[in-house]
């Protein structure tokens, strides 16, 4: 099946670091969906993005749906410890509304 | 809250048995979704529905089927459980936007070991 291109595969950052990942792909997309799993649990849903050029933040987190409709990125602020896990871009190709392509995750380790 | 839950965190099954994963929502989504998760490999779709007694292969069916009696519970089937279907399985439900996006909301994953 399709995937979206997500990088970087994994980060391991100080405590109080900025913390930027992306997810890109070849089709358009009219929706893209940012998700944070942690160890032993099903991914939780952090940000949603229906419009190009939307940005919208989440407490310390910040997502936006790239211009051409192709690209998103998530920023996370100032991380803490419990920002660990693997972080999920997930995204809806225009006309495909119920099937969601996915990234393989960015893995994120904070040191405190 | 939208509340997803699986009847099981934790299974282990022997090769050729036949395995059950149920899940069940109490938002009252039209859709839901099996996943199975595999390191490196992210999440693949498995089946997914989006109504009552309907069902559609996702990317990796095969060893699969799937159950939708009623509109809260998504069962998922092995009906000879193999080795290489040791994972982790997720499911998911959405609420159908009637032609908007929607978002998927997860279980806590049932782990499997096929022995």
């Amino acid at each position: 099946g399709q995937q979206l291109n997500q990088s970087p595969q994994s980060m391991f950052i100080q405590e109080g670091e900025d913390v930027s990942m992306n997810c890109t792909s070849s089709s358009i997309f009219n929706t893209w969906l940012w998700y944070k799993q942690e160890p032993g649990e099903g991914p939780v849903l952090l940000i949603a993005l229906y419009k190009a050029g939307e940005l919208t933040s989440n407490g310390r987190l910040t997502a936006q749906f790239g211009i051409t409709r192709k690209d998103s990125f998530l920023n996370i602020s100032a991380s803490i410890p419990s920002d660990v896990g693997i972080y999920f871009c997930a995204g809806r190709v225009v006309g495909n509304n119920r099937k969601l392509i996915w990234g393989l995750g960015t893995s994120l380790a904070v040191n405190p | 809250d939208v509340k997803v839950t699986q009847s099981s965190r934790y299974l282990v099954k022997r090769t050729g048995e036949k395995v059950f994963l149920e899940c069940v929502q109490d938002m009252d989504h039209e859709n839901m979704f099996w996943y199975r998760q595999d390191p490196g490999l992210g999440l693949r779709l498995i089946y997914f529905s989006y109504d009552v007694k309907m069902k559609e292969k996702g990317d990796i069916p095969e060893g699969y089927s799937v159950s939708r009696e009623k509109k809260e519970r998504f069962s998922l089937i092995l009906e000879s459980a193999s080795t290489n279907q040791t994972s982790m399985y997720l499911c998911a439900s959405s609420l159908w936007g009637g032609g908007a996006p929607e978002t998927q909301y997860f279980g806590p994953g049932t782990r499997l070991l096929v022995l």
